[in-house]
């Protein structure tokens, strides 16, 4: 069965740094897609940035990006320039094929501090 | 364009009632989701539509919990009777295929004293 772990269950990082969240995923595919998507406090989900497995290059979204090792099946997120309005759960998530569920980590909040 | 719409955003019963939660998914996605999200953890599917049929439903609690997807639009989810450890937000999502990303509602917030 397929699983993601977020071993940083918080994070903290200054306004206008960076910070790098950790995803470690386990599937025997080796087609499938990654998310990262953010949860701000009471307030819904929206996604952040996604990488298909098959594409080497990594993804990038203005400020975030993501470090997709494939053979380590490691996921990071990299957001610069932090901003106050960061400050949220991050949660990652694989899904084997478009439209099928989506298997999530257990989270990391992220606080920003100003 | 709008969004998912949840509803309630908030519920407070006493065990053994009986509550729903409804979800009107984006206008045109075919594929509807209801996760549950426990506090400080990561949503877990509970049941996948694609257009009425359920495709998926493996992780959902048959005994009390139900759902719904009639004309293959919006959605229902049951639970009877609720028990304390049903108290959790009920997330909806929908996806049109695609890129795979799903779009999410704002959750109903379940309490149950």
């Amino acid at each position: 069965a397929q699983t993601v772990t977020q071993s940083q269950p918080e994070m903290s990082v200054q306004e206008a740094e960076t910070v790098t969240l950790s995803c470690t995923y386990d599937t025997s595919e080796s087609d499938y897609y990654l998310f990262w998507y953010k949860q701000p406090p009471s307030r819904q989900m929206i996604l952040v940035i996604r990488q298909e497995a098959y594409k080497q290059q990594n993804a990038t979204e203005n400020r975030f990006s993501v470090n997709f090792q494939k053979a380590a099946k490691s996921f990071s997120l990299k957001i610069s320039d932090s901003q106050l309005g960061d400050a949220a759960m991050y949660f990652c998530a694989y899904s084997r094929n478009q439209g099928g569920k989506l298997i999530f980590g257990q989270g990391t909040e992220l606080s920003v501090k100003p | 364009e709008a969004g998912v719409v949840q509803s309630p955003r908030y519920k407070i019963i006493e065990k053994k009632q009986p509550v729903a939660f409804w979800c009107n998914p984006i206008s045109g996605h075919n594929t509807l989701y209801w996760y549950l999200q426990n506090l400080g953890q990561g949503p877990e599917l509970l049941i996948r539509y694609e257009n009425e049929e359920a495709v998926d439903d493996s992780q959902l609690p048959k005994d009390r919990f139900s759902a719904e997807r009639l004309k293959g639009v919006d959605s229902t989810l049951k639970i009877q009777p609720a028990e304390l450890g049903d108290s959790a937000v009920y997330l909806c999502a929908s996806n049109a295929g695609g890129t795979g990303e799903l779009f999410f509602g704002e959750g109903s917030r379940l309490t149950v004293l």
